[in-house]
């Protein structure tokens, strides 16, 4: 069993368009994070969630909403897409706040 | 706020030689943990370090938590060419985990 599954793997949309993007994991973990790795591989933190709450919301435009409806999913709203926006999206758990375990990313391209 | 600074950004080695690679902080770090990303995935943990002046490996892989702990490196011996892929270091202060920028490991068979 995966386990920080992420779907969809790849999404082709639209600018403008409203997407979303969702996170699971099985390892009991009370924390659940939102990265977006952009073209030259950084690694930038969007979001922290521990037990449903959020604790990090770094400088995102408001067109992202991540929303928890449990501690084991952390879904990712996003709202009128921008070409900018074209990135990888990696969901990552974690149970003491250290060592994060990643899913596969989300491959995500605005035409 | 927290900065870090990996080197080198890129790397091309031939197989069988030996890598390290090294990242330096701005500011005291409790944890630094190594990561590796293979194409087309996350980010898997190699290592992770919890005191200043450890030394750990796994199996070809040695990292060390600097005593100053505002530095770690990681050495990888023996390359081949599965080595190939994106290693980051992070480091974890009073603030969220950081991630440098990432060394790309190129392995020349």
């Amino acid at each position: 069993d995966t386990a920080v599954s992420q779907t969809p793997k790849y999404l082709v949309t639209q600018m403008g368009n409203d997407k979303s993007i969702k996170c699971e994991q099985n390892l009991g973990h009370d924390t659940m994070y939102w990265y977006k790795q952009d073209s030259k591989k950084f690694l930038k933190i969007m979001f922290s969630y521990n037990n449903k709450e959020l604790i990090i919301n770094e400088t995102v435009p408001n067109r992202f909403s991540p929303k928890s409806p449990d501690k084991a999913h952390l879904n990712l709203h996003i709202n009128s897409l921008e070409l900018g926006d074209s990135a990888v999206y990696f969901c990552a758990s974690s149970q003491t706040g250290n060592i994060q375990y990643f899913g596969a990313g989300t491959r995500l391209s605005v035409l | 706020g927290q900065q870090l600074n990996q080197s080198p950004q890129s790397m091309f080695i031939q197989e069988g030689e030996d890598v390290s690679m090294n990242c330096t902080s701005s500011s005291i770090f409790n944890t630094w943990l190594w990561y590796k990303q293979d194409p087309g995935e996350g980010p898997v943990l190699l290592i992770a370090l919890y005191k200043a002046g450890e030394l750990t490996s796994n199996g070809r892989l040695t990292a060390q938590f600097g005593i100053t702990r505002k530095d770690s490196f990681l050495n990888i011996s023996a390359s081949i060419p599965s080595d190939v892929g994106i290693y980051f270091c992070a480091g974890q202060g009073n603030t969220p985990l950081v991630f440098g920028k990432g060394t790309r490991l190129s392995v020349i068979a």
